[in-house]
């Protein structure tokens, strides 16, 4: 059974503080890492997508790497804002697969002012 | 807005009825993807369309279907239902069919309660 973990579960911080979640996949048949935004009543939007063991990308405080060979991606947000708060959701797949994604349960990040 | 739109957006229906969640997809793309969010789980994959055909099946029950129209909207059916069948339903599409880097865009979701 292919699994996603996300850690913290949630987390609770206050304005202006940095934080970093963490995302764990199988390695073996590894094709793309996806990182979703998803606050609620909304639809999951889309963050990045990576494929290349030490990819890196970011937009605007927001950044992810990706370790394909310890099967790890790290979310980074750099002085959170209240308008932060939402659950980021992690999705891989799987090479040889038709491409549908395999998704954690989420890191819900709330952002006190 | 994503551009993938889903109908209905609430849906209240008692045990043992069948309902039809619907999909139309972003412009241009091919490829629909069914997930469930049940409480306390992630987003479960169901069932992939490309261009008409299905191209991959998830945790879907016997009791689920799935198809894609000629215009590439999808219905999602689902029989006999149960309780726990209670969930959150999101279709997604993308341009291709197969494992690539392309985003998949959600819909703002379907919530069906069963009673």
């Amino acid at each position: 059974i292919l699994n996603v973990e996300q850690s913290p579960q949630s987390l609770h911080v206050q304005e202006g503080d940095s934080t970093n979640f963490t995302c764990s996949f199988p390695s073996s048949n590894f094709y793309a890492l996806h990182w979703y935004r998803w606050e609620t009543a909304k639809s999951p939007e889309a963050l990045f997508v990576m494929t290349l063991n030490g990819d890196e990308k970011k937009k605007g405080r927001i950044s992810a790497t990706l370790n394909t060979k310890e099967g790890y991606s790290y979310l980074y947000i750099k002085g959170s804002q209240p308008e932060d708060s939402a659950t980021y959701l992690c999705a891989f797949s799987v090479r040889g697969s038709q491409g549908n994604l395999i998704f954690g349960k989420g890191t819900k990040l709330s952002v006190k002012p | 807005d994503s551009g993938v739109t889903q109908t209905p957006k609430h849906l209240i229906t008692a045990t043992g009825q069948r309902v039809t969640l619907r999909c139309s997809p972003r412009s241009g793309d091919l490829s629909v993807y069914w997930y469930q969010q049940s409480l306390d789980q992630g987003l479960q994959f169901l069932i992939q369309y490309y261009n008409g055909e299905e191209r991959a099946k998830g945790n879907i029950l016997e009791r689920f279907s799935a198809q894609q129209f000629p215009d590439l909207h999808s219905e999602l059916n689902l029989s006999s239902l149960e309780l726990g069948d209670s969930a959150l339903y999101f279709c997604a599409s993308s341009m291709s069919g197969g494992p690539s880097t392309d985003t998949q865009y959600f819909g703002p979701g379907t919530r069906l309660t069963v009673l």
